[in-house]
C-alpha cells in the first residue's frame, strides 16, 4: 500500500500569503496519478488538481500542483478567505488507492 | 444536473445491519467507477473501496475488505455500501464519489453530500 505523508500538519498564514503544501509517497506514483482535494467544514471534499498538475473544472488559477515520483506539492499563490480549509492528497496509481492525512490551512 | 444524492442519516445499534445508498443522475452511471470514502469524527479521509457499475468489478482497501460490501443496482443508477454487523467504531460520515474519467478508477470529481452513520447502544 502506498502511504502518503502530508506536511505540515497545520499551516498558519494570513490572507494574501502564499501556501505550499507537501505530499510525499512511500513509493513512486508513476504517471503522476496524484490528486488534491479541499474540504471545508461540514462539506464534502472538492477536487482541485488531478494528474499532479491539472486543475479541475472551475478551480481558480491561484491553485497549482507540481511534482513527480514521490514528492508532490500544492501551492496556493495568494490565500483568499475561502481557502482556509483542510487539503488532502490522493494517489490512484496503485491498489488500494489511498489519501494523505491532510494539511489544515488556518488563519494566522 | 450531474449529481450524487446519498441516503439520510443512519442511527443503529451494534450488531445491526445497514445499507446506505448513493443515487446518480445526469450522466451515464455504468461508465464511471464509484467509490466510498470514510471520515471518522474529526479525522481525515479513508479510501474504502470502489466499484465499476458496468460489470460490478469491485476493489476494496484491505482495511475494509470483509467488513463492508459495495454493490450497485444499474436499473436505478444506485450504488450501495452495506454492513452485516455494525460496530461502534463504524460511526462516521460516509461519502460516495465518482471517478473523473470514463472507465478508469482515478481521482474523484463528483461527490455525494455524505451520510452520517451513528452506531450506539
Amino acid at each position: 500500500e502506498i502511504v502518503l505523508t502530508q506536511s505540515p500538519g497545520t499551516l498558519s498564514l494570513s490572507p494574501g500569503e502564499r501556501a505550499t503544501l507537501s505530499c510525499r509517497a512511500s513509493q513512486s506514483v508513476s504517471s503522476s496519478y496524484l490528486a488534491w482535494y479541499q474540504q471545508r467544514p461540514g462539506q464534502a471534499p472538492r477536487l482541485l488538481i488531478y494528474g499532479a498538475s491539472t486543475r479541475a473544472t472551475g478551480i481558480p488559477v491561484r491553485f497549482s500542483g507540481s511534482g513527480s515520483g514521490t514528492d508532490f506539492a500544492l501551492t496556493i499563490s495568494s490565500l483568499q478567505s475561502e481557502d482556509f480549509a483542510i487539503y488532502y492528497c490522493h494517489q490512484y496509481n496503485d491498489w488500494p488507492r489511498t489519501f494523505g492525512q491532510g494539511t489544515k490551512v488556518e488563519i494566522k | 444536473e450531474v449529481q450524487l444524492v446519498q441516503s439520510g442519516v443512519g442511527v443503529k445499534k451494534p450488531g445491526e445491519s445497514l445499507r446506505i445508498s448513493c443515487q446518480a443522475s445526469g450522466y451515464k452511471f455504468v461508465a464511471y467507477w464509484i467509490g466510498w470514502v470514510r471520515q471518522m469524527p474529526g479525522k481525515g479521509l479513508e479510501w474504502m473501496g470502489i466499484i465499476y457499475p458496468s460489470d460490478s468489478d469491485t476493489r476494496y482497501s484491505p482495511s475494509f475488505e470483509g467488513q463492508v460490501t459495495i454493490s450497485v443496482d444499474k436499473s436505478i443508477n444506485t450504488a450501495y455500501l452495506e454492513w452485516n454487523s455494525l460496530k461502534v467504531s463504524d460511526t462516521a460520515m460516509y461519502f460516495c464519489a465518482r471517478s473523473t474519467f470514463v472507465g478508469v478508477a482515478t481521482s474523484f470529481d463528483l461527490w455525494g453530500q455524505g451520510t452520517r452513520v451513528t452506531v450506539s447502544s
